[in-house]
C-alpha cells in the first residue's frame, strides 16, 4: 500500500535559519505531491504541489519543495525561517489512479526559536 | 469568496448519540471530501461526493457512517451510535470540476465522544 513517511513529528529551527521538512513517499509510478500547512485550529491550505515539468516548486510564503523520483522524496524548504512559519505541515499525495484520494503524511510540527 | 465552511467546530456527543457534521463547499465548487484525522495520525480520506451522488466512499466505515450531498444545502456527514474511537477531527474539502487534485480545505470539526 501507498505510504508518506515525514521524518520528525517536530522540528525547531531558530527564527532565520534554513527550514527542511522531509518527505518520503512509497509509490513505484510518481504520483501528484502536494505541501499543505495547518495553522491552530484553523483549515489546511495549500502551499505548492507537484504534478509534473519542473521539478523544483515554488509556493506561498517563500516555500519550495524539489521532487527527487530517484530518492522517493518531495522535501520542503525555506531559506529563512519567521516567527509566522510556525505551523504544522502535511506532505500528501496522490493515490495511484486517482487525481483526488490523497494520502497523508502523519505531520511536522514546526516550531521557530525567536 | 468565503472559504470551506464547517460546522460546528466542536461537538461533543456521549456513546450511543448521533453526530451531524455539516460543510459547505467554496462558491463554484461541486466536488467534496470528507477526511478523519486521528490523534497523532496524518488524514485519512473517507468519501467524494458530487451534488446528489456518492462517487467513492472507499474509506467510510461500513456501518454507522453516511455521507450526502443534496442538491441544495451543504454536505452532511453522519456518525450514528457514536462511539470512543470517533473522536477526531473531521474535515471536509472541495474543489472545482476541472481541478480534482486541488483541495480547498475548510478549518475542521473535533469530535469528541465521551
Amino acid at each position: 500500500a501507498q505510504s508518506v513517511t515525514q521524518l520528525g513529528s517536530h522540528v525547531s529551527v531558530s527564527e532565520g535559519a534554513l527550514v527542511l521538512l522531509r518527505c518520503n513517499y512509497s509509490s513505484s509510478v510518481p504520483p501528484y505531491l502536494f505541501w499543505y500547512v495547518q495553522y491552530p485550529n484553523q483549515g489546511l491550505q495549500l502551499l505548492l504541489k507537484y504534478t509534473t515539468g519542473a521539478t523544483l516548486v515554488k509556493g506561498i510564503n517563500g516555500f519550495e519543495a524539489e521532487f527527487k523520483k530517484s530518492e522517493t522524496s518531495f522535501h520542503l524548504t525555506k531559506p529563512s525561517a519567521h516567527m509566522s512559519d510556525a505551523a504544522e505541515y502535511f506532505c500528501a499525495v496522490t493515490l495511484l489512479d486517482s487525481n483526488y484520494q490523497l494520502i497523508w503524511g502523519a505531520g511536522t510540527k514546526l516550531i521557530i526559536k525567536p | 469568496n468565503a472559504g470551506v465552511m464547517q460546522n460546528p467546530r466542536h461537538l461533543v456527543r456521549r456513546r450511543g448519540q448521533e453526530a451531524r457534521l455539516r460543510c459547505s463547499p467554496m462558491k463554484g465548487h461541486s466536488h467534496v471530501y470528507w477526511y478523519r484525522q486521528l490523534p497523532e495520525e496524518g488524514l485519512k480520506f473517507m468519501v467524494y461526493l458530487q451534488k446528489e451522488n456518492i462517487i467513492d466512499e472507499s474509506g467510510m466505515p461500513k456501518e454507522r457512517f453516511s455521507a450526502e450531498f443534496p442538491k441544495e444545502g451543504p454536505s452532511i456527514l453522519r456518525i450514528q451510535q457514536v462511539v470512543r474511537g470517533d473522536s477526531a477531527a473531521y474535515f471536509c474539502a472541495s474543489s472545482p470540476l476541472d481541478s480534482a487534485d486541488t483541495q480547498y480545505f475548510g478549518p475542521g470539526t473535533r469530535l469528541t465522544v465521551l
